[in-house]
């Protein structure tokens, strides 16, 4: 089975940093997905981990713990426009179906402030 | 990235009936698969479309509720059968396979309304 895991709300303030985590158990791994969705629109692809470590794409990083379970996103200077949910997914191994399965946590809704 | 729409955008629907909902890729993908959103949550899997075969469907959905075809590398339709008000919610086509891309790019859904 699978089972991802992430705060349901954050709140932080304009040109700080935020940290959003997500810790998962399944049943096998083939790399974690980061999606921004804002409200009303489809989710839009952030970042993907498949090698434990750190990925840096401008203002967003991804790190991920394969050992562990866990990832985090990482938001730096923080923009009103990032308010918005973020969707941690986990893809499965090929399932010799046709598909690599992803797995959404429910997401978690983070508000900036002035 | 791909362009990818979907039609309707939007619909409210009588209960009982039916609704296709088309997704149409401006490239050739590999995997295209059907997403449902309800309200206040997250994406949950509704099943792979395959192109030539039978869709692939996850725990909890059928074929006889949700059929999908998928004639070709650019496009498929899923339709929402005998429809209730627990099937209201946005409904997602989402690609996979683009030039060596890992990540799934959606398609701006369709938000489905059933009375």
């Amino acid at each position: 089975g699978q089972n991802i895991d992430q705060p349901t709300e954050m709140t932080a303030t304009e040109g700080a940093i935020v940290q959003i985590n997500c810790t998962y158990q399944t049943s096998g791994f083939n790399g974690l997905f980061w999606y921004q969705q804002h409200a009303g629109e489809a989710p839009t692809f952030l970042s993907y981990n498949v090698l434990d470590g750190l990925e840096e794409k401008g203002r967003f990083s991804s790190f991920l713990s394969r050992s562990k379970g866990y990832s985090y996103l990482l938001l730096k200077e923080l923009q009103m426009k990032d308010s918005a949910s973020y969707l941690c997914a986990v893809r499965a191994p090929y399932s010799g179906a046709g598909s690599y399965q992803l797995t959404f946590g429910k997401g978690t809704k983070l508000s900036v402030i002035p | 990235s791909a362009v990818i729409s979907q039609k309707p955008s939007r619909d409210i629907c009588q209960r009982g009936t039916s609704l296709t909902i088309q997704c149409q890729v401006d490239s050739q993908v590999t995997m295209m698969f059907w997403y449902r959103q309800q309200p206040g949550q997250s994406l949950t899997l509704i099943a792979t479309a395959n192109q030539g075969s039978e869709a692939t469907y996850e725990s909890g959905f059928v074929i006889d509720k949700f059929p999908i075809s998928r004639p070709n590398l650019t496009f498929s339709t899923l339709t929402v059968s005998n429809m209730s008000p627990e099937d209201s919610s946005i409904y997602l086509c989402s690609v996979e396979g683009l030039a060596g891309a890992n990540e799934q790019f959606f398609g701006p859904g369709t938000r489905l309304t059933v009375l």
